[in-house]
């Protein structure tokens, strides 16, 4: 257990509609990083949060966005889905600011499922 | 370009034998290089984490090297059990923050 956590487990939903991906870091982390992982495919990054600030962005699509509250748990938003969108989305998290300096703990993962 | 390369795609090996993944990156300026492994349908976890003055790390059966001047790293298993089945990705990391992942190698154990 990595002592990330993600919600839900599984989501499945229709194209076009809007769903959230909830993520709560490790206990004291403040950098929460989001990925995308298609079937047989490699991680791809998405965005990345420190301290409820956006740091850095990956291929994050336009219809997709994400937040840091102030608990430091992070939201993904997709939007407008389609069935490419269809992934397992995984959320990370590490102790300080700097995505190369840090290992990352990932969570469990969220499997969207677009019909 | 920065790029992670992975090789092979996949493996499959009896257990109980060794096997090495291997890595090549073009990532620079070099700042460290991580191998995870990914279960299927589950968050990628740890296994050794180098940076530019080491050469070689182990964890248990796992032991990774490292060749700055060749940019190649390679993943050895020992004695391979059923459990080592899964992806193993490579993880480079460049200073500023950026950090590249290779496509994995799906290695399956066959008893």
């Amino acid at each position: 257990d990595s002592g990330v956590t993600q919600t839900p487990k599984h989501l499945i939903t229709a194209t076009g509609q809007r769903v959230t991906l909830r993520c709560s870091p490790r206990s004291g982390d403040l950098s929460v990083y989001w990925y995308q992982q298609s079937l047989d495919q490699g991680l791809q990054f998405l965005i990345q949060y420190y301290n409820g600030e956006e740091r850095a962005k990956g291929n994050i699509l336009e219809r997709f966005s994400a937040q840091q509250f102030p608990d430091l748990h992070s939201e993904l938003n997709l939007s407008s889905l389609e069935l490419g969108d269809s992934a397992l989305y995984f959320c990370a998290s590490s102790a300080i600011e700097g995505r190369g300096y840090n290992e990352q703990f990932f969570g469990p993962g969220t499997r969207l499922t677009v019909l | 370009k920065n790029q992670v390369e992975q090789s092979p795609q996949s493996l499959i090996i009896l257990e109980g034998k060794n096997c090495t993944l291997q890595c090549n990156y073009t990532v620079s300026p070099f700042s460290n290089l991580r191998w995870y492994k990914q279960d299927t349908g589950r968050g990628p976890v740890s296994l050794t984490i180098m940076t530019f003055s080491e050469n070689t790390k182990s964890n248990g059966r796992y032991t990774a090297t490292l060749d700055a001047d060749t940019k190649q790293s390679s993943l050895h298993i020992t004695a391979s059990q059923l459990s080592d089945s899964a992806s193993y990705i490579c993880v480079v990391s460049a200073r500023a923050s950026k950090i590249i992942f290779g496509s994995g190698t799906r290695l399956s154990i066959r008893p």
